[in-house]
């Protein structure tokens, strides 16, 4: 088992351009995260999703979108990136019910010049 | 919304030393998991404690969810238990999780 992994671990970006951020698991969770830690913070809820299909808007949605079109995917864009959205950004995913414990990807280190 | 407090914010110990973390959050909550994120910044799941007492090895974690708080203790600290504590709290009636402040511990040897 993999667990859960993302793809890039880096990207630097200049500002307005876009991309993708994939995160992947295979412990066939129904519940999936994005999240973004600033430095020297916590981390904070970008977008979730309950299942395959569905998203929803965490904390600090602006700037973001996401698609859930397989159970095992869960991807974050950034239409037109911002230096304020340079940050690490971490995918985690749960199994739901009463225990919904979250496993945590490695993270991606983006930064937007 | 709910606010999710750590202390103390940073912590510096010997080799050898014990500590108690403390996570207080100001409502009712689903479920609570303690972190460590290493200094590579991985995050490492420690417990998942939404009340009661657990232990595994030299840590141990007690969620008094009633007075809304959860306690981290690390025995015998070593220096590979520097980093980042998290306590993050599942908002209860919902599926999203907010993460606290963080205490930043230093292990010295």
């Amino acid at each position: 088992n993999a667990g859960v992994t993302q793809t890039p671990k880096f990207r630097v970006l200049k500002t307005g351009q876009s991309m993708t951020l994939l995160c992947a698991q295979d412990m066939n969770h129904e519940y999936m995260y994005w999240y973004r830690q600033d430095p020297g913070m916590g981390l904070r809820l970008i977008h979730y999703s309950v299942g395959e299909g569905t998203t929803a808007k965490g904390e600090v949605p602006d700037g973001y979108n996401v698609s859930r079109l397989k159970k095992q995917n869960f991807l974050l864009g950034l239409e037109s990136a911002a230096p304020s959205q340079t940050s690490v950004y971490f995918c985690a995913s749960s199994y739901p019910g009463g225990y919904n414990e979250q496993f945590f990807g490695p993270g991606t280190r983006l930064t937007v010049l | 919304g709910i606010q999710v407090e750590q202390s103390p914010p940073d912590l510096i110990l010997q080799e050898g030393a014990n500590s108690t973390l403390r996570c207080n959050f100001s409502d009712s909550v689903n479920n609570l998991q303690w972190f460590h994120q290493n200094p590579w910044g991985q995050l490492i799941n420690l417990f998942y404690i939404p009340s009661g007492t657990k232990q595994n090895g030299r840590l141990s974690a007690t969620t008094v969810a009633t007075e809304r708080y959860s306690l981290l203790y690390i025995s015998s600290s070593q220096t590979t238990d520097s980093g980042v504590y998290f306590c993050a709290v599942e908002l209860r009636g919902t599926y999203k999780y907010i993460f606290g402040t963080g205490t930043r511990l230093k292990v010295l040897a």
